[in-house]
């Protein structure tokens, strides 16, 4: 099993909103990111996993909330976002540092 | 975070013809250098990597060029296809003391027209 698989695919929510996003890996990497990436921009990182513990946390604002509850499952919580939030938000997760896998991505619409 | 280099930023192919990305990187650190391909609406997959070891790596019609003493590498797609139409992400990534994660170029668009 090579896959990194997020849920949901597509969300949509409104400013008020708490939400959120999931990831899981079972290659039994020992690092999970969050990425956010723009139309046509590459992947900008917010946040960083190793061993269950964070480890870099790329000055994201405080209502992107991550969460690692065990090696396998990645959440980023959401809460009060703002339209510029919208964005395909991207989990990875690698074994060696710099390879990493990426899952398809959870599209997120702020109204 | 170190620059990574990417150009052109977007390149329109005929089909059966060479595509030729490049990329050219500041620190010296870094010892990983790999190719993303991304479709719309999807995560980015690794393409194919090298390290500064080898000069050049080739895996079916994809074949990475790499010029340690320039800092440059380069993703050469021999015969391309329409279905390599996407957009290609060089990076790099340091496996030793520095963070986790790689740092991104900022992508080339690529069409190729049948």
């Amino acid at each position: 099993d090579t896959e990194v698989t997020q849920t949901p695919k597509h969300l949509v929510m409104g400013m008020t909103n708490k939400k959120s996003l999931k990831c899981e890996q079972h290659m039994g990497h020992r690092a999970m990111y969050w990425y956010k990436q723009k139309a046509k921009k590459p992947p900008e990182l917010m946040f960083v996993y190793s061993y269950e513990k964070l480890s870099i946390n790329e000055s994201v604002p405080s209502r992107f909330s991550p969460e690692c509850p065990n090696s396998s499952l990645l959440n980023l919580h959401l809460h009060a976002l703002q339209p510029e939030d919208s964005a395909l938000y991207l989990c990875a997760s690698s074994q060696e540092r710099e390879k990493l896998f990426f899952g398809s991505g959870t599209q997120l619409s702020v109204l | 975070q170190q620059q990574v280099k990417q150009s052109p930023q977007s390149l329109i192919v005929q089909k059966g013809g060479i595509s030729i990305i490049n990329c050219a990187y500041e620190n010296t650190a870094f010892d990983y250098f790999p190719w993303y391909q991304q479709f719309p609406g999807k995560g980015p997959a690794l393409l194919i990597a090298i390290r500064p070891d080898v000069s050049e790596k080739k895996e079916g019609r994809f074949t990475i060029s790499f010029n340690k003493s320039a800092k440059q590498f380069s993703l050469h797609i021999m015969d391309s296809q329409p279905g390599d139409s996407a957009t290609y992400f060089c990076a790099a990534g340091d496996s030793g003391g520095g963070a986790d994660g790689l740092t991104f170029g900022k992508g080339t668009h690529l069409i190729i027209q049948p």
